[in-house]
């Protein structure tokens, strides 16, 4: 069974740092791009940023609310992708989905993990 | 970036009845490459997205053939049959065509 596995989320003071963490199963991870997309509470969705696959350059791109803050990183010997998170803010408050992305959408979700900044 | 704006944002329907989401991109969606990144997806109540349509029309492993996907350049629309009561929910379009990806408002299907 393909599934994400999302971990690292919690309570953080606004300037903080955290880094969340999500492990792939059932499917070749080295060979797709994976993305991650967050939920502020009661909104709908907003894509965050997303990383190519080593043999697509292994290149990372980001929204512009968290370019120069978040970083997105892949260990393919452990089947994970990272979302590196610094200098949090309160509007970053958000369930955080890891998602695979499979010809330009997004097929596989995992159950999210909860970020909150508060102080 | 592409907007994406979905009608309605909030649609009652009795169970049974068709139902139909309106999704409208600011741009074409039409990629270089010929094709056109637009998706849906359904968020039922505590659950995380599920993909149910990718390129326009095309129904993703194990939905329902009565979710179809329609559209073109910048207007797309997701219809349901006959609606049960497992698809209440947040229906999202979303658009890959061009970054950064951005999803609509969000519909809430709810039965009356």
């Amino acid at each position: 069974e393909v599934q994400l596995v999302e971990s690292g989320g919690g309570l953080v003071k606004p300037g903080g740092s955290l880094r969340l963490s999500c492990a792939a199963s059932g499917y070749t991870f080295s060979s797709a791009w994976m993305s991650w997309v967050r939920q502020a509470p009661g909104k709908g969705l907003e894509w965050v940023g997303r990383i190519k696959t080593k043999t697509d350059g292994g290149a990372a791109d980001y929204a512009a609310p968290v370019k120069g803050r978040f970083t997105i990183s892949r260990d393919d010997s452990k089947d994970t992708v990272y979302l590196q998170m610094n200098s949090l803010k309160i509007e970053d408050t958000a369930v955080y989905y890891c998602t695979r992305e499979w010809y330009y959408c997004m097929d596989v979700w995992g159950k999210g993990t909860t970020v909150t900044v508060s102080s | 970036d592409i907007v994406m704006t979905q009608t309605p944002l909030s649609s009652p329907v009795t169970l049974g009845q068709p139902a139909s989401i309106s999704c409208r991109s600011s741009q074409s969606l039409v990629h270089s490459n010929g094709n056109t990144y637009l998706s849906w997806l359904q968020q039922r109540p505590g659950q995380p997205p599920r993909l149910l349509i990718y390129k326009i029309s095309n129904r993703f492993s194990g939905v329902p053939d009565r979710f179809s996907g329609s559209g073109a350049g910048t207007d797309f629309t997701l219809k349901i049959s006959r609606v049960e009561a497992e698809d209440v929910g947040v229906y999202y379009c979303m658009q890959a065509t061009q970054f950064p990806y951005t999803f609509g408002q969000g519909t809430k299907l709810e039965i009356k």
